[in-house]
């Protein structure tokens, strides 16, 4: 079965360009996640969605950052405009349920903002 | 708000030692409780996880946790560690009222 799908794998891009960061998550799943890492801040969760509908999205750091899942097998993460401090690996995950199921994490997208 | 706390970022051990990765939690609920693995250039995969029930879970790989109630620790041990063991483990833990919050991250580095 195909797991979690995140394109680009890597993008490098300069700042004030709009990224968008693309997922497919596993079919039948109705819950996605998208997390960013970074070696300072470590996983940090930016937003969920459940059934397509964003329940969660205190972690989203500001408002250059917004998240869209226009159907349960497509969600797009756009940073505009994007800055240095973007710079990270992100990845998109979905399960089941949102609770006592584990989540399916993708390859990651590694963004480098110059 | 719940935390979770790894308390070793990084930990050396020679192939075919004993390893464990510790965890501790705080929460005022109940949780779930989950260990991750990260493999350079990768996503997470999902070690083991415990529910309820049984407070010796075991996973994928040899690994096996323990979740202690009182100490709120959900300690990772492998009995003989490989080469091929080598990578970042995250522990996790879900209240049931968001998503997961994980821990730091250890990075074990397994020795030949």
């Amino acid at each position: 079965d195909a797991g979690v799908i995140q394109s680009p794998r890597h993008e490098v891009t300069e700042m004030g360009q709009e990224v968008t960061l693309r997922c497919k998550p596993i079919s039948g799943h109705d819950y996605l996640f998208w997390y960013r890492q970074t070696m300072m801040r470590g996983l940090e969760l930016l937003i969920y969605f459940n059934n397509n509908v964003p329940i969660d999205d205190s972690g989203m750091p500001e408002d250059r950052f917004s998240a869209k899942m226009p159907n349960a097998s497509f969600s797009t993460l756009k940073i505009q405009p994007s800055e240095p401090r973007d710079s990270a690996v992100y990845f998109c995950a979905s399960s089941l349920r949102r609770d006592n199921q584990p989540q399916h994490f993708g390859d990651g997208t590694r963004l480098s903002i110059l | 708000a719940q935390s979770v706390t790894q308390l070793d970022s990084q930990v050396p051990v020679f192939e075919e030692a004993p390893v464990e990765l510790r965890c501790n939690y705080s929460s005022s609920v109940s949780v779930y409780l989950f260990w991750y693995v990260q493999y350079p250039n990768q996503g997470l995969q999902l070690l083991l996880k415990y529910l309820s029930g049984s407070t010796l879970v075991k996973g994928i790989n040899g690994f096996e946790a323990e979740f202690n109630k009182s100490q709120t620790s959900f300690h990772l041990r492998k009995p003989s560690v490989h080469i091929s063991d080598t990578a970042e483990y995250f522990c996790a833990v879900d209240t049931g009222r968001r998503a997961l919050t994980f821990g730091s991250g250890t990075r074990l580095q397994v020795q030949p």
